[in-house]
């Protein structure tokens, strides 16, 4: 399995509260993404990132902002968080621009009250 | 209108049965094709990737036909290991995947 590691794995929080979700990999990968999974709904992209420092909006991405300091490491800030923004969280990572092959971490289930 | 839309089931088969379902998308630009596997409460996983000839991996066949905007997978000889859900995937941007919301498969001993 590639080395891809969320945290944390379950969090519950309040309503306007910011919260940060951690994205860590081993794999020396390049690109790397942030969905959410709801039900009756297909995994919707938040953010990605090409590269360090090199992040970009996806379909679903207010509300929500994202660093990439390091190769390893993509952070997912919910800036106030809502109830609209409980989901499952899934982190991806690849090598190719194209996405030929997706690797997901393990998925943080968010809560907010 | 979404973009890939599937057949949520739950289709239920008995064991060494044959199951298939399809997806469709909307965009005719669409370059290519993923099935990806999704146990409950866990991460996606890829199954296959779907080329214009059609393939084959071991029991899972896929296929694609582009002049009515659709993919199928075949599952032969149905396992209980084969339950779970299937997304249906699609690339037509860099970066940007389209997820259909999953077909749930359940087989039964």
């Amino acid at each position: 399995d590639a080395g891809i590691t969320q945290s944390p794995r379950h969090k519950v929080t309040e309503t306007g509260t910011p919260v940060t979700l951690r994205c860590h990999q081993t794999e020396n990968h390049r690109y790397m993404y942030w969905y959410r999974q709801d039900p009756g709904h297909g995994l919707r992209l938040i953010h990605y990132s090409y590269g360090v420092k090199d992040t970009d909006k996806g379909e679903v991405s207010d509300g929500y902002s994202v660093s990439r300091s390091k190769t390893e490491d993509f952070l997912l800030t919910l800036e106030s968080a809502t109830s609209s923004q409980t989901s499952v969280y899934f982190c991806a990572i690849s090598d190719t621009a194209t996405n030929e092959k997706l690797f997901f971490g393990s998925g943080t289930q968010l809560s907010v009250l | 209108r979404k973009e890939v839309e599937q057949d949520p089931g739950p289709f239920n088969v008995p064991e060494g049965a044959t199951v298939a379902f399809n997806c469709t998308y909307s965009n005719s630009a669409s370059q290519s094709f993923f099935w990806y596997r999704q146990d409950c409460r866990k991460e996606p996983k890829l199954l296959m990737s779907v080329y214009s000839s059609g393939n084959e991996d071991g029991r899972f066949t896929a296929q694609l036909n582009r002049a009515s905007q659709y993919i199928s997978l075949l599952i032969r000889d149905s396992k209980l290991s084969d339950s779970a859900t299937y997304l249906c995937v699609v690339n037509y941007n860099d970066y940007k995947l389209s997820f259909g919301a999953g077909t749930t498969v359940t087989v039964r001993a």
